[in-house]
């Protein structure tokens, strides 16, 4: 599976939108961006994913670059509560695996 | 109902002692894993096992075995602890994909901080 590389930590006001972005140069045609997030200590979090179209759901958007070797993750109003460890992935469609990498922390500040 | 249950959420146990953590999850799902979280934080994944059989080992020492007794559990026994067995362990599921554009995410469960004095 594809590395990425990301920001260790952002900061964002509260209310306004979180971007975070990820690197993935190495991406390949069969392996999907995954984001997931940490809050404190608790099991990681689904938010999002996808493969080449920019995909929206109730939590975030995912912009993923034509090139597909960068995305971002957008928290559209962010609260105090959506801090947190923030890690993007790339996984082959078919492949069970899912490797964390250090991912970001961010932090919303009131 | 909690999707993926890991018991106990807490365990403090002494250098060589074996012990075990349960998994279950009730998503119907075909792939089950143990993550590691170390105290700086980093997710590495230990095993995975998809209907019954191991498809991953990340090196983990042989202390550290998975035990399956069906597709809806993954314990994880651990013998002899160690220091530096002490971290948190996340149980995690996902189903597995058969054709494109299944919604294939990984749910994990709340985590198990183990502690080894």
């Amino acid at each position: 599976d594809a590395k990425t590389t990301q920001p260790p930590s952002m900061d964002c006001a509260e209310g306004r939108a979180a971007n975070l972005p990820c690197n993935h140069s190495t991406i390949s045609g069969n392996e999907y961006v995954y984001w997931y997030r940490q809050i404190h200590s608790q099991g990681p979090q689904y938010i999002i994913h996808g493969l080449k179209n920019n995909e929206t759901n109730e939590m975030a958007s995912l912009i993923i670059t034509e090139d597909r070797k960068s995305s971002t993750l957008i928290l559209p109003h962010a609260t105090l509560r959506d801090t947190a460890v923030y890690y993007c992935i790339v996984r082959v469609w078919y492949g069970n695996q899912f490797y964390f990498g250090t991912g970001t922390s961010l932090t919303v500040i009131p | 109902d909690t999707a993926v249950s890991q018991t106990p959420k807490y365990l403090v146990t002494q250098m060589g002692n074996d012990k075990s953590i349960k998994c279950e999850q009730n998503l119907g799902h075909d792939t089950m894993y143990w993550y590691k979280q170390d105290s700086k934080k980093f997710l590495k994944i230990m095993f995975s096992y998809n209907n019954k059989e191991l498809i991953i080992n990340e090196t983990v020492p042989n202390r550290f075995s998975p035990k399956s007794p069906d597709k809806a559990h993954l314990n994880l026994h651990i013998n002899s602890l160690e220091l530096g067995d002490s971290a948190v362990y996340f149980c995690a599921s996902s189903q597995e994909l058969r054709d494109r554009g299944r919604n294939t995410e990984a749910f994990f469960g709340q985590g198990t901080r183990l502690t080894v004095v």
